[in-house]
């Protein structure tokens, strides 16, 4: 069955550094989303990304993330200049269509020291 | 953001019983509603959904019914397996927009031999 695959499966970074997570979403998908889960919280969606532009972004996606599909297959989440509090496991999840369930990457557990 | 919430943590069912799980939410534009199964260290694995025009949806074992007065729905697996041990979690989107997600906190599921 395809599955979405994300890599690193851990990223250790120092406070203040560049990160990239790469995401290859199911190859027949059309959307494309990244969420995070700080340590004991909620899953929280950061971004949603159809047609080579963002969709739909909520407070958390500020100026320090980014989102790029560089090619047919990669979708990329950037965060410039991390915190401590950037320190989460991130999920990337691809859907077919936007009224389809959303299916999960096993995540990149994010480790800012 | 409490906008979904599943209020029991945990919940311990005996092989061969059936287990219920269940979510409320708060947001009445909330109209398409998702399962996911969490093993540790993998992502979320859909499970089922069910959109706000059905009061309920089944596949094999497992049955999500949506009282959409109550704004509350719950999961029915029946018969309960010791593989179903897992934390599973609710989620509401709206259609419409880009079908973000919004999550429940969870709820461990333990079937006992």
């Amino acid at each position: 069955e395809p599955e979405v695959t994300q890599t690193p499966s851990h990223q250790v970074t120092q406070m203040g550094q560049e990160v990239i997570l790469r995401c290859v979403p199911i190859s027949n998908h059309l959307y494309f989303y990244w969420y995070r889960q700080i340590l004991g919280q909620k899953v929280e969606f950061l971004v949603s990304f159809y047609n080579n532009e963002i969709s739909e972004k909520s407070e958390i996606f500020d100026d320090q993330f980014s989102v790029e599909r560089p090619d047919g297959s990669n979708f990329t989440l950037k965060i410039r200049s991390t915190k401590l509090e950037d320190s989460a496991m991130y999920f990337c999840a691809s859907s077919k269509d936007r009224d389809q369930p959303q299916h999960f990457g096993d995540g990149t557990r994010l480790s800012i020291l | 953001d409490q906008q979904v919430k599943q209020n029991s943590p945990s919940l311990s069912v005996q092989e061969g019983r059936i287990s219920i799980l269940n979510c409320d939410y708060t947001n009445s534009m909330f109209d398409y509603f998702l399962w996911y199964k969490k093993y540790p260290a993998e992502g979320p694995t859909f499970l089922i959904s069910i959109s706000s025009i059905k009061d309920k949806n089944e596949d094999g074992r497992f049955t999500v019914f949506l009282n959409k007065s109550a704004k509350h729905l719950s999961l029915h697996i029946v018969p309960s397996q010791p593989g179903d041990s897992a934390v599973y979690f609710c989620a509401a989107s709206r259609f419409g927009g880009a079908n973000n997600l919004f999550f429940g906190t969870g709820t461990r599921l333990t079937v006992i031999p």
